[in-house]
């Protein structure tokens, strides 16, 4: 069974540090991964996708599947960056619907 | 346009009671998922509807959990006999055509069994 890890429930940086999430994922297939972000009293919204290789609002993530990892990046974290961040494995199989999410990282950028 | 909406946004209740949530999806979204958010925890998954197609059901962790969706609109989350341990966030997603598309998430409705 595929599973999500986020090893660090709460991450503390100051604004204009460098911050980098991480995610490991155990999954026997070929996964897509995902980071979701849900900011104080709004709801849960995509990040970004793995497959996009793309850069949102800063943040880039790489999959690693030497590693299978998906860490999330930023090199100058923002005050605005502050929220809950999950990372999310998408099944390449027939249930290519689900996504199995980690337990979240409640980032925390000071000023 | 409008998101997701689910209601009520909180609910609390006696253990042995029955509760219904409700999801309205993105209008012209066909697939529609609810998953639920223990405290502390991550998502997990709990049934996916896909047009008029039989739904994944895989999820429910039991027999008093079932859902239903009107066509492709309302969906309701029923808990029959609710227990202490179904206290959580309900999540409602929706996205336009396959599990493949994006998926928009609602508000949620927080469940408190007393």
């Amino acid at each position: 069974a595929q599973r999500v890890t986020q090893p660090e429930k709460l991450l503390s940086v100051f604004k204009g540090a460098p911050v980098e999430l991480k995610c490991n994922y155990s999954y026997s297939g070929s996964p897509e991964l995902f980071w979701y972000v849900q900011y104080s009293r709004q709801r849960l919204q995509l990040l970004l996708r793995h497959i996009s290789r793309e850069s949102i609002k800063g943040f880039t993530a790489d999959l690693n599947k030497g590693e299978t990892s998906f860490h999330l990046k930023k090199p100058f974290a923002q005050e605005e960056d502050s929220a809950m961040y999950y990372c999310a494995l998408r099944d390449s199989g027939g249930s290519n619907y689900k996504l199995t999410f980690g337990k979240g990282t409640l980032l925390t950028v000071n000023p | 346009g409008a998101g997701v909406s689910q209601s009520p946004s909180n609910k609390v209740t006696e253990k042995g009671k029955d509760v219904e949530l409700r999801c309205d999806p993105i209008s012209g979204h066909t697939a529609l998922y609810w998953y639920r958010q223990r405290l502390g925890q991550g998502l997990e998954f709990l049934i996916y509807f896909q047009g008029n197609s039989a739904p994944d059901k895989s999820g429910l962790p039991s027999d008093r959990f079932s859902a239903e969706r009107t066509g492709e609109s309302v969906s309701t989350l029923t808990i029959q006999r609710t227990q202490q341990e179904d206290s959580a966030v309900y999540l409602c997603a929706s996205s336009y055509r396959t599990g493949t598309d994006t998926q928009y998430f609602g508000p949620g409705t927080r469940l408190t069994v007393l």
